[in-house]
């Protein structure tokens, strides 16, 4: 699976979008990208995935950059709920089998009031 | 619909003794996954199981640890001879059949080895 990166961490104060960026310059065709939160030692939590169209759900909203070789997880309205570290993963899918999620270093968000 | 159950929350051992942890999938989800977190380190993957059957075992240590995930009941990750460097929280994860399938965690058993 292709290699990602986040920043460390951000800040974000409530009520206002948090848009969180990852690389992931080496992604190939048929890897998607994947978001997954951990709150606080609590086990990690789906947000949304996307292979190259615009994605959203009732979490979050992921974008996609053309070339694919990047993107960016938009909370709309962060409330201090969302502070949590946040993982970009890419994960190729094999036909009929699942595969295994490769967790990064992740960005640490922090909501501010 | 129920979660990811996972068993112990906590569990303390000591050194030399066996733990073992049990994962109970969501209904219907067919695959499990095994990920160790160390303190203030990430999620490391372990072992990927179908019913009773190991499909990735690619990130468990090659001695004391096994895991299995029998036709009937939960998924066991068992620990034999604990040491103070398998002291970590240990999640459980559980996907459906398909292609498109994300992995629901647990909440993690937290393992400390005195």
């Amino acid at each position: 699976d292709a290699k990602t990166t986040q920043p460390t961490s951000m800040d974000c104060a409530e009520g206002r979008a948090a848009n969180l960026p990852c690389n992931h310059s080496t992604i190939s065709g048929n890897e998607y990208v994947y978001w997954y939160r951990q709150i606080h030692s609590q086990g990690p939590q789906y947000i949304i995935h996307g292979l190259k169209n615009n994605e959203t759900n009732e979490m979050a909203s992921l974008i996609i950059t053309e070339d694919r070789k990047s993107s960016t997880l938009i909370l709309p309205h962060a409330t201090l709920r969302d502070t949590a570290v946040y993982y970009c993963i890419v994960r190729a899918l094999n036909t009929g089998t699942a595969s295994k999620l490769t967790f990064g270093t992740g960005t640490r968000l922090q909501v501010t009031l | 619909n129920a979660g990811v159950m996972q068993n112990p929350r906590h569990l303390v051992r000591r050194r030399g003794q066996e733990a073992r942890l049990r994962c109970s999938p969501m209904k219907g989800h067919s695959h499990v996954y095994w990920y160790r977190q160390l303190p203030e380190e990430g999620l490391k993957f372990m072992v990927y199981l179908q019913k009773e059957n190991i499909i990735d075992e690619s990130g468990m240590p090659k001695e004391r640890f096994s895991a299995e995930f029998p036709k009937e009941g939960p998924s066991i990750l068992r620990i034999q001879q604990v040491v103070r460097g398998d002291s970590a929280a240990y999640f459980c994860a559980s996907s459906p059949e398909g292609l498109y399938n994300e992995q629901f965690f647990g909440p993690g058993t937290r393992l400390t080895v005195l």
